[in-house]
């Protein structure tokens, strides 16, 4: 079973920030927050990840709260073709199951003109 | 360009035919996956492989079986043995688990068993 906690849908207006959040209360101390996304019909596609700190790289930013039992991923400004469902997967960085991503059934974020 | 490939985008069997997807990578990419997702749904694990010549059950691997006889090839067989075969089945691959273990997905294979 996956062990996020997320919304089952988002809206938001094309051109402001989307604000996508996880629950991830039972995280390990080893264990990394992952984010990704599938645009419909496609296969998933990663955007970032995490462990403490937070993280920006060209598509967001994810913010890890300081006991780590949730996060944020910001899409600074979404545009129409953000619309996906976004994944959101704790895992640790282990060769062998224990380190296989488990997909819950994420968020649909829809962006709006 | 490097990358994942997956083929054929769309595929239809009749009940009770084993059908074999293709799934090849040119990433130089230890490790291989296989998800099946269903419509609403999460990916759900099958199979995966971490080296040539070695490959586990994930989830539900039942009624379905792989091979890794290369490192670039990773076939999944959908048996009769599996009693909804019907779904999007998805590819990955990825260097060797680590902390950044990116996985790169094909765009899928949609299997309609009639």
């Amino acid at each position: 079973d996956a062990k996020t906690t997320q919304p089952p849908s988002m809206d938001c207006a094309e051109g402001r920030a989307a604000n996508l959040p996880c629950n991830h209360s039972t995280i390990s101390g080893n264990e990394y927050v992952y984010w990704y996304r599938q645009i419909h019909s496609q296969g998933p596609q990663y955007i970032i990840h995490g462990l403490k700190n937070n993280e920006t790289n060209e598509m967001a930013s994810l913010i890890i709260t300081e006991d780590r039992k949730s996060s944020t991923l910001i899409l600074p400004h979404a545009t129409l073709r953000d619309t996906a469902v976004y994944y959101c997967i704790v895992r640790v960085a282990l060769a062998g199951s224990q380190g296989n991503l488990i997909f819950g059934k994420g968020t649909k974020l829809s962006v709006k003109p | 360009d490097g990358g994942i490939t997956q083929s054929p985008k769309y595929l239809f069997r009749k009940e009770g035919q084993n059908v074999t997807l293709s799934c090849e990578q040119n990433l130089n990419h230890d490790a291989m996956y296989w998800y099946r997702q269903d419509p609403g749904q999460g990916l759900r694990l099958i199979y995966y492989s971490q080296i040539v010549n070695d490959f586990q059950k994930g989830d539900i691997a039942e009624g379905y079986s792989v091979s890794r006889e290369k490192k670039e090839s990773f076939p999944l067989t959908v048996t009769s043995a599996q009693k909804n075969p019907t779904a999007f089945y998805l590819c990955a691959s990825s260097t060797q688990q680590g902390e950044n273990n990116e996985q790169f997905f094909g765009p899928g294979t949609r299997l309609t068993v009639l």
